[in-house]
């Protein structure tokens, strides 16, 4: 199973900033990862494919860059409705299909 | 717009069987994968497995062999059945649409529903 490993845990970040959030995998999982948003009470929302192709509907202030085992996603100018927690997921070897520990994106 | 929605009872007991069902409207159940995920309070997402609208299926290892997911095309459903459960299984268990040539990644998701397994 390959395991992901998101950093930070959590992000103080303040609105109009920027948030730089990673991700690693135990192995190579070639540009098969995607990010998810997710709000409180809510379910996660696709953000990125194919390690940096934009989910439909999804700002272009979102954008995910990496391969291998490094992956990043970059939030540029943070938005108010941009505080959550961002999970990444592998999607290279399975099963099973596996998710990072999430990092929580805060209003410093 | 595609809306996916989770059904079943939210209280399970220990030892006893977990069955959601999960109905699809507003788009097109073929040619898909279908998921469930859960999410223990508190913690992060665990995929469980999928279903091919065909019927194929997929599972977790780590459920070692209580999962079953199936589907109903005729109703544009598919369902997760659990065996077993222990409090573990508490969580909130969420369906999905999978995107890819082998359902990879989840671009639609219902809004999850809570199940809590205690006596």
């Amino acid at each position: 199973e390959i395991v992901m490993t998101q950093s930070p845990a959590t992000l103080s970040v303040s609105p109009g900033e920027s948030a730089t959030l990673s991700c690693r995998a135990s192995q190579s999982v070639s540009n098969n990862l995607a990010w998810y948003q997710q709000k409180p009470g809510q379910a996660p929302r696709l953000l990125i494919h194919g390690a940096s192709t934009r989910a439909t509907g999804v700002p272009a202030r979102f954008s995910g860059s990496g391969s291998g085992t490094e992956f990043t996603l970059t939030i540029s100018s943070l938005q108010s409705e941009d505080f959550a927690i961002y999970y990444c997921q592998q999607y290279y070897n399975w099963p099973p299909w596996t998710f990072g520990q999430g990092t929580k994106v805060e209003i410093k | 717009q595609l809306q996916l929605q989770e059904s079943g009872p939210g209280l399970v007991k220990p030892s006893e069987t977990l069955s959601l069902t999960c109905t699809v409207s507003g788009g097109s159940f073929s040619s898909y994968y279908w998921t469930w995920v859960r999410q223990p309070p508190g913690v992060g997402l665990e995929w469980i497995g999928h279903v091919f609208y065909s019927g194929s299926t997929n599972y977790n290892p780590a459920l070692k062999g209580r999962v079953t997911i199936s589907v109903d095309t005729s109703k544009n459903q598919f369902s997760l059945r659990l065996r077993a459960v222990t409090a573990a299984d508490t969580a909130l268990y969420y369906c999905a649409r999978a995107r890819g040539s082998g359902g990879n990644y989840f671009d639609f998701w219902g809004q999850g529903i809570l199940v809590s397994v205690s006596s």
